[in-house]
């Protein structure tokens, strides 16, 4: 089946450090992938994407690279800072099941000062 | 703004009760989801519609039911509500292409008493 696993969280880090977080997926095909981000109190916002193997997504400082060898998506940031602090998804979609998403179980992130 | 728009933004009821919850998608797309966010079970994929037509069913309840208008707009109708049943209840859209990412609004959030 299609699915998406996620590293557990909560991540708690000081301003300024490295972020990783973990993502691999299953999927029957050729998936498109995607990092959400839900901040207190809002819906979840598209923080990047990825279509096809070896794209890398950015945005705001965060960045992914589609990795087919090793069915992985993992989320980057160089320096975090306190208004990074939410939860992150990744997420697939696949056009042969009729763009369904498939979403990880979320991963909280606190920074601070 | 992600172009979604949810009423209402929160919702209190009691047991037994029914309720309506209406998402407008983003202008020209016609696929529209729908989740629930709970603390203990993450974001679950309730139901999809395309254009009207239902597409896709996930973690649905037979108490609850969904439809999309001729306007594409939407809405998510909640029966013999349980205090389990609250939760946030997204709806998101997209243009339903192979790529296209998910929209999500801001979510209603249900209080069963």
């Amino acid at each position: 089946g299609n699915s998406v696993t996620q590293m557990e969280g909560p991540v708690t880090l000081s301003e300024e450090a490295f972020l990783t977080i973990n993502c691999t997926y299953t999927a029957t095909g050729y998936p498109s992938l995607f990092w959400y981000v839900q901040y207190p109190g809002e819906g979840l916002q598209l923080l990047l994407k990825a279509t096809k193997a070896d794209d890398k997504g950015s945005n705001k400082g965060f960045e992914a690279t589609y990795r087919k060898e090793t069915t992985s998506f993992h989320l980057e940031k160089g320096s975090v800072q306190v208004s990074d602090s939410a939860v992150y998804f990744c997420a697939l979609t696949l056009s042969i099941t009729g763009n369904q998403f498939y979403f990880g179980t979320g991963t909280s992130l606190t920074v601070i000062p | 703004d992600s172009g979604v728009t949810q009423t209402p933004k929160h919702l209190i009821t009691a047991t037994g009760q029914r309720v309506t919850l209406r998402c407008s998608p983003r202008s020209g797309d016609l696929s529209v989801y729908w989740y629930q966010q709970s603390l203990d079970q993450g974001l679950q994929f309730l139901i999809q519609y395309y254009n009207g037509e239902e597409r896709a069913k996930g973690n649905i309840l037979e108490r609850f039911s969904a439809q999309q208008f001729p306007d594409l707009h939407s809405e998510l109708n909640l029966s013999s509500l349980e205090l389990g049943d609250s939760a946030l209840y997204f709806c998101a859209s997209s243009a339903d292409r192979s790529n296209s990412p998910l929209h999500f609004g801001n979510g209603t959030r249900l209080t069963v008493t």
